[in-house]
């Protein structure tokens, strides 16, 4: 089982572009939760994914959009990029029930200069 | 709402030692607990939860968690630190939504812990 695996490892932007960011989830899981995790700081939630609908958002703003794709798959989308959009976007996987553990991915490293 | 304070950002503790770190969680329902540890450069791994079975969770490595309602608390500890228990740890809590299936993990500002010879 290959875990939970995000792409791309790191990556370098300019203000005002556009990132995607990728997750594939953890084999038997159907739900993907974003968190952005700032240096030093604990991760925020960003969203959630469950057949391919977003199920729940935190206070995060419109730039921020996801997608989830028939084979669980989810994209993360951060337009207008800001300085401070720099962090580390980590994806999870879990089944969905109440309680489950999330499986968390190694994170996608964003800079924005 | 459900919040997680984290009390003290960083942990020094000797090699052997006791591991002490503190967490303690406002929820408005019956929440569930858990404790992520964060190695360098690396994701979240799970090393416990409490999710109202045993309020005495024993976790990986020779961690565990006691659940106190009473004192809103979740404090892990371990009996004897090792130079591999180097890490940053985070208390998260969460709790069912209105469809009762999984919610969203809120988590504490973390605690890194040193562990010295």
């Amino acid at each position: 089982d290959a875990g939970v695996t995000q792409s791309p490892t790191h990556l370098i932007k300019t203000r005002g572009q556009q990132v995607t960011l990728r997750c594939s989830p953890k084999s038997g899981h159907d739900t993907v939760s974003w968190y952005q995790q700032a240096l030093g700081q604990g991760p925020q939630f960003i969203f959630q994914y469950y057949e391919e609908e977003e199920r729940q958002r935190g206070n995060f703003p419109d730039r921020f959009s996801g997608h989830q794709f028939p084979n669980y798959s989810s994209e993360l989308n951060v337009n207008a990029l800001l300085l401070g959009d720099s962090a580390l976007y980590l994806c999870a996987s879990s089944s969905g029930l109440a309680g489950a553990e999330q499986f968390f991915g190694p994170g996608t490293r964003l800079t924005v200069l | 709402a459900q919040s997680v304070t984290q009390l003290g950002s960083h942990v020094s503790v000797s090699e052997g030692a006791l591991v002490l770190l503190r967490c303690n969680y406002s929820s408005s329902v019956p929440p569930y607990l858990f404790w992520y540890v964060q190695y360098p450069n690396q994701g979240l791994q799970l090393l416990l939860k409490y999710t109202s079975a045993a309020t005495l969770v024993k976790g990986i490595n020779g961690f565990e968690a006691e659940f106190k309602k009473s004192e809103t608390s979740f404090h892990l500890t371990k009996p004897s630190a090792h130079m591999s228990d180097a890490a940053e740890y985070f208390c998260a809590v969460s709790g069912p939504d209105v469809t009762g299936t999984a919610s969203k993990l809120t988590f504490g500002t973390g605690t890194r812990l040193q562990v010295t010879l």
